[in-house]
């Protein structure tokens, strides 16, 4: 089974609107976090934002927000007030164990975010 | 800010060469990692190294690849023989201990002939 799994291969979006870009997870370690990368066509990964499991309020950085509904294992993006410049693939990705501990990330496919003027 | 840094940004080699790309993690940094991105798909873990030793690695990286942290600075990725399945954008990546967030360099991408 997949462990990320972003259903939206692509998504349109108008400049100035908002977009949520899914992303559902699968894993039984009760410790875990989620991360939202952005690659453009240039092909660097930006950190975006992160979400530990245990965490009580949804990450918010600038723009971005995290929609984190663990009952539903779901952890989707949400940008608000899309710019021409946010075009670009969006990966969400796992870490499975505890924060200071050593960890891999399993990342989904992405999500090729276009923004429209 | 500080920032991993990665050389080259794009190397072409022949299949059979050996190739090395090098990182310079972020200063504080403990853990360090390479990940590769084939073309099209999905970002995929290669290796961690944790205290001088490689702490997990992934059935990609088999005999062929190696890492090591020659001089407390650089984090090297060498494959020994390249072959044209390992065209890729390879990233590396670096944390502190105590933060959930991985950064990651700019990527180097590697073009097997």
């Amino acid at each position: 089974a997949q462990k990320i799994t972003q259903t939206q291969p692509g998504m349109f979006v108008q400049e100035k609107e908002a977009v949520t870009l899914d992303c559902t997870y699968d894993t039984s370690d009760p410790s875990y976090g989620l991360f939202w990368y952005k690659q453009p066509s240039s092909g660097e990964m930006i950190f975006l934002i992160y979400q530990g499991s245990y965490d009580q309020q949804n990450a918010t950085e600038g723009r971005y927000s995290l929609n984190f509904q663990k009952a539903r294992k779901s952890a989707n993006l949400v940008i608000s007030a899309s710019q021409l410049g946010d075009s670009a693939m969006y990966f969400c990705a796992m870490r499975e164990g505890r924060e200071g501990s050593n960890y891999k990330l399993t990342f989904g496919k992405g999500t090729l975010l276009t923004v429209n003027p | 800010e500080p920032e991993v840094t990665q050389t080259p940004s794009h190397q072409v080699t022949q299949m059979g060469q050996e190739v090395i790309l090098r990182c310079v993690p972020i200063s504080n940094h403990l853990y360090f990692y390479w990940y590769r991105q084939i073309l099209g798909q999905k970002v995929e873990f290669l290796v961690s190294f944790y205290n001088n030793e490689i702490s997990e690695k992934s059935e990609i990286f088999d005999d062929q690849f190696s890492v090591e942290r020659p001089d407390g600075s650089n984090f090297t990725l060498k494959i020994r023989s390249t072959k044209l399945e390992d065209s890729a954008m390879y990233f590396c990546a670096s944390r502190r201990q105590d933060l959930g967030e991985l950064f990651f360099g700019e990527g180097s991408r590697l073009t097997v002939l």
